[in-house]
């Protein structure tokens, strides 16, 4: 299953809303999770099954999605989310990620 | 909570056999409700899954590189492990060990990599 995420970077400023969509090239349910990779770092998991916010991940960080068609979105940037940002699917094998979307500073 | 920790060469030569071990803390690797995974990412690329292991040894491998790697897991050690053989420069990457949580929720069990390892780097040169 192929997952392509857009866009593939956005520059964006402390406070502005942020919405990242992956797509999925077929049904995936809401088998889906969305982690965050800072340079040099593991990803770290924010959102899994499409819509659950991970224990201890901020609030302003919220999913949406089933089917095909999924969002991440962050309510409020803040400095610490600048970061690449990948979608996964975890219907089937092989589990595969979207390309990425790096957020950048304006 | 669960911490995976990476270990092995940080040079490998082409053709030759890349080996690494995944220790994990915090919890046993027997549990079933968990499998166990590794992930790579080339040098400013993205995230490829390689394959996963579950505590009775079944695995699930990627295709694209299902004839090189072999995933074992070492449950009196609290350890699984990573061979991909003949090795080429294609495969210098990070490679990340991850935790796949089984997560029982009303609408069924929901899978997702919930701990990651801090990532090695192995770089095939000669």
């Amino acid at each position: 299953i192929q997952l392509t995420q857009s866009p593939s970077s956005l520059s964006a400023s402390v406070g502005d809303r942020v919405t990242i969509t992956c797509r999925a090239s077929q049904g995936i349910s809401s088998y889906l999770a969305w982690y965050q990779q800072k340079p040099g770092k593991a990803p770290k998991l924010l959102i899994y099954a499409a819509s659950t916010l991970q224990s201890g991940v901020p609030s302003r960080f919220s999913g949406s999605g089933s089917g095909t068609d999924f969002t991440l979105t962050i309510s409020s940037l803040q400095p610490e989310d600048f970061a690449t940002y990948y979608c996964q699917q975890l219907i089937n094998y092989p589990r595969t990620f979207g390309q990425g979307t790096k957020v950048e500073i304006k | 909570q669960l911490q995976l920790q990476e270990s092995g060469p940080g040079l490998v030569k082409p053709s030759e056999t890349l080996s690494l071990t995944c220790t994990v803390s915090g919890g046993s690797i027997s549990s079933s409700d968990y499998y166990w995974d590794w992930i790579r990412q080339p040098p400013g690329k993205g995230l490829e899954w390689i394959g996963s292991i579950y505590y009775g040894g079944h695995t699930y491998y990627n295709p694209s590189l299902k004839s090189r790697v072999t995933i074992s897991i070492h449950t009196s050690r609290n350890q699984f492990s990573l061979k991909l053989s003949s090795v080429t420069a294609a495969d210098t990457a990070v490679y990340f060990c991850a935790s796949e949580a089984l997560t029982r929720m009303v609408r069924g069990v929901i899978p997702n990599f919930d701990y990651w390892g801090q990532g090695t780097l192995v770089t095939v040169s000669s």
